[in-house]
């Protein structure tokens, strides 16, 4: 069965850092693409951040230079480094497979003083 | 102009049928992309439907009806996620999405009620 389950979020002010985990089951996350989106709290989706089975990454606008994705192959495990955090990055943050069949149940980061 | 436009809400009887639209910006070419659906209700995250490009490359989410299917109208420029025999648990928020320049785009979203 394909499990993704996130943690690593929180509250951190402005300025701060998180590292958020998407700890995967039934499937290697090397195998294929992995994405992070996000969702601002009443908004909808934004995609955040993708890399491929080459380790190839990219990211949206709203957040490049300032946050990294990577993975762990050892532990199956997805992340994405936040750093230079912001107001406007408070969302639930879900990890999703290659073409989104399956998401996380998410993790909300909390930017503010 | 946002890449993806989505009505914000519709409304549809319960049995009746519902289209959702996505329309591409003018000057993407919509016979080039998939187009991903997915099903989203309060408090759980978004689940995959389906992903449709044409009728010979299309994929069913896994346990997803098939009464939810997905079609292209060429002249709008949009993917179209049609919805048959509405039911009152299709209540939920429906977004699109497409790869595009390396990367992911998601439409605004439509809130689709049932009543």
């Amino acid at each position: 069965e394909v499990q993704l389950v996130e943690s690593g979020g929180g509250l951190v002010q402005p300025g701060g850092s998180l590292r958020l985990s998407c700890a995967a089951s039934g499937f290697t996350v090397s195998s294929n693409y992995m994405s992070w989106v996000r969702q601002a709290p009443g908004k909808g989706l934004e995609w955040v951040s993708v890399i491929y089975s080459g380790g190839s990454p990219y990211y949206a606008d709203s957040v490049k230079g300032r946050f990294t994705i990577s993975r762990d192959n050892s532990k199956n495990t997805l992340y994405l480094q936040m750093n230079s955090l912001r107001a406007e990055d408070t969302a639930v943050y879900y990890c999703a497979s290659a073409n989104f069949d399956y998401w996380g149940q998410g993790t909300l980061v909390t930017v503010s003083s | 102009q946002a890449v993806l436009t989505q009505p914000s809400s519709l409304s549809a009887s319960p049995g009746a049928s519902a289209s959702l639209t996505c329309t591409l910006r003018s000057g993407i070419n919509l016979g080039t992309y998939r187009i991903y659906w997915f099903q989203q209700k309060p408090g759980s995250p978004p689940q995959f439907l389906l992903r449709y490009k044409s009728d010979s490359d299309k994929q069913q989410g896994s346990g997803v009806p098939s009464r939810f299917s997905g079609s292209k109208d060429a002249s709008a420029n949009a993917g179209i996620l049609l919805i048959s025999g509405l039911q009152s648990e299709d209540e939920a928020d429906y977004y699109c999405m497409i790869w595009h320049s390396s990367a992911s785009v998601f439409g605004g979203g439509t809130k689709l009620t049932v009543l």
